[in-house]
C-alpha cells in the first residue's frame, strides 16, 4: 500500500462545476502540499497544509490530521484548471528528508 | 534567477550513451532533490543534498546514477550506459532550508527519452 493514496485517478468535469480531489496518508507529517503540473511536465506548488484551510483564489485546501485526509476543491471550474493535481508529504515520519508522492489526478475540465 | 532552472529541456539519448542533467536551484537554498517521474505515476526521490553534501542517496535505481553538488549551489545528475527504463521526467527541487516549513520550487524537469 502506498503511503499516498489520492482519487479519483481520472476526474472529467464540465466548466463551473465544483471538483474535489481527495488525498489519504498513512504516516505521520510535518505538512501536506497540494502541487499542479501541466503538460510541459513544471511542478507548481499550490499549497502547503499542516491544519486547518487554506483558500488561494478559486482554490481551497483542508486537511484533516486525525483523519490523516486532505482533500483539495476547485470552485467554477475552467478549462484552464485542467492538469494533473498531485499530493506529497513531508516528514517527520516519511523516508528522510524529502517529499512522498501520490499518483495524481489527472483533471480535464470541459468548456 | 527567480526559480529552479533545469536543463535540458529534454534530451534523447541512444541506449548505451552517458547524460548529464543540470539543476541551477534558487540561490540561497539549502536542500536540493532529484526526482524521477515515469510517465502516469508521481514522482519518486532519487537523492537529496543539503549544501554540498549528499545527506541521501538510497532511491538512486543503480550505481549508473550519480549526483554531485560540489559548490553546494547547481547540481549534476549523471546517468551513464543509459538504458530505456530511464527514460522519464527528472525533476530537481530546492528549499530554503532543510525543514518541511518552508516549502519547495521545482524546476521544470528535464525529460529524458532513451532510444
Amino acid at each position: 500500500k502506498n503511503e499516498v493514496e489520492q482519487s479519483p485517478q481520472n476526474l472529467t468535469a464540465q466548466e463551473g462545476e465544483f471538483i474535489t480531489i481527495n488525498c489519504s496518508y498513512s504516516v505521520g507529517i510535518s505538512a501536506l502540499h497540494w502541487l499542479q503540473q501541466h503538460p510541459g511536465g513544471g511542478i507548481v506548488s499550490l499549497f502547503m497544509l499542516s491544519s486547518g484551510k487554506k483558500k488561494h483564489g478559486r482554490l481551497i485546501a483542508t486537511i484533516n490530521i486525525q483523519e490523516k485526509h486532505s482533500s483539495l476543491h476547485i470552485t467554477a471550474s475552467h478549462p484552464r484548471d485542467s492538469a494533473v493535481y498531485i499530493c506529497a508529504v513531508d516528514g517527520p515520519e516519511t523516508s528522510g528528508s524529502r517529499l512522498t508522492f501520490g499518483e495524481g489526478t489527472q483533471l480535464t475540465v470541459n468548456p | 534567477g527567480a526559480g529552479v532552472s533545469q536543463s535540458p529541456r529534454y534530451k534523447v539519448a541512444k541506449r548505451g550513451q552517458d547524460v548529464a542533467l543540470r539543476c541551477d536551484p534558487i540561490s540561497g537554498h539549502v536542500s536540493l532533490f532529484w526526482y524521477q517521474q515515469a510517465l502516469g505515476q508521481g514522482p519518486e526521490f532519487l537523492t537529496y543534498f543539503q549544501n554540498e553534501a549528499q545527506l541521501d542517496k538510497s532511491g538512486l535505481p543503480s550505481d549508473r546514477f550519480f549526483a554531485e553538488r560540489p559548490e553546494g549551489s547547481v547540481s549534476t545528475l549523471k546517468i551513464q550506459r543509459t538504458q530505456q527504463e530511464d527514460s522519464a521526467v527528472y525533476l530537481c527541487a530546492s528549499s530554503f532550508s532543510t525543514g518541511a516549513n518552508y516549502g519547495y520550487t521545482f524546476g521544470s524537469g528535464t525529460r529524458l527519452t532513451v532510444v
